[in-house]
């Protein structure tokens, strides 16, 4: 049972727009939540993250939104680039005692073309 | 540039033999988990130390797979014996807690099992 879902697999925008990469979550106890890039033969790099307490967070061209009624965050970059073009992961972060482990949706395809 | 390393970065083998994974974690980090990525399976949590005590290893199947952390340098996650069903990329990823929760990865071990 995903506890954290991103429900889709690829995404194509134009260079210059907006991109969009949602995910969903079911546990309301989860504290942070983190977004995550890979490219290929590399491994994920962090993004960036959200506190359950906010719901914006905002760095350069990319902006987390959260809203916890509806257990949904999403990230926009904005103007995508070409180089965006990875796969991105939404994690969470269970908060419970010392165990403060991420659980991980299984990734969003961003393509971003010229 | 502090990163992780992982080695080896690929290891091809046939279905019995022992593999090992080493990972260095980030120097000051007092977190290391080992993920396995698969395509269905997204990025699964194997284990999780922190001030190289075991935490969790709920993930990995204790038959055949074990986890342990000799210095804080060093990580190491072995299979004996591989299985076919075992080749995957293994990463590595160490962090801070008390701290956001953000991970910091290596590159991964590519792992194939004949």
């Amino acid at each position: 049972d995903q506890q954290v879902k991103q429900n889709s697999p690829s995404l194509s925008v134009q260079e210059g727009r907006i991109s969009i990469l949602n995910c969903d979550y079911t546990n309301s106890m989860f504290d942070y939540f983190l977004w995550y890039k890979k490219y290929p033969a590399e491994g994920p790099t962090f993004l960036i993250s959200i506190s359950s307490i906010k719901d914006k967070n905002e760095d350069g061209r990319f902006t987390v939104f959260l809203n916890k009624s509806a257990k949904h965050l999403s990230l926009h970059i904005v103007p995508s680039q070409p180089g965006d073009s990875a796969v991105y992961f939404c994690a969470a972060r269970v908060p419970a005692g010392n165990n403060r482990k991420l659980i991980w949706g299984l990734g969003t395809s961003l393509a971003v073309n010229p | 540039d502090a990163r992780v390393t992982q080695t080896p970065r690929d290891k091809v083998t046939e279905m019995g033999q022992e593999v090992t994974m080493r990972c260095q974690p980030i120097l000051g980090h007092n977190t290391v988990f080992w993920y396995r990525q698969t395509m269905m399976q997204g990025l699964e949590l194997l284990a999780y130390f922190r001030n190289r005590a075991p935490l969790d290893d709920s993930g990995m199947p204790k038959d055949r797979f074990s986890a342990e952390m000799p210095d804080a340098t060093l990580a190491t996650l072995k299979i004996q014996p591989s299985e076919p069903r075992d080749s995957a990329v293994y990463f590595c990823a160490s962090g801070f807690s008390p701290g956001r929760g953000t991970q910091y990865f290596g590159p991964g071990t590519r792992l194939l099992v004949l």
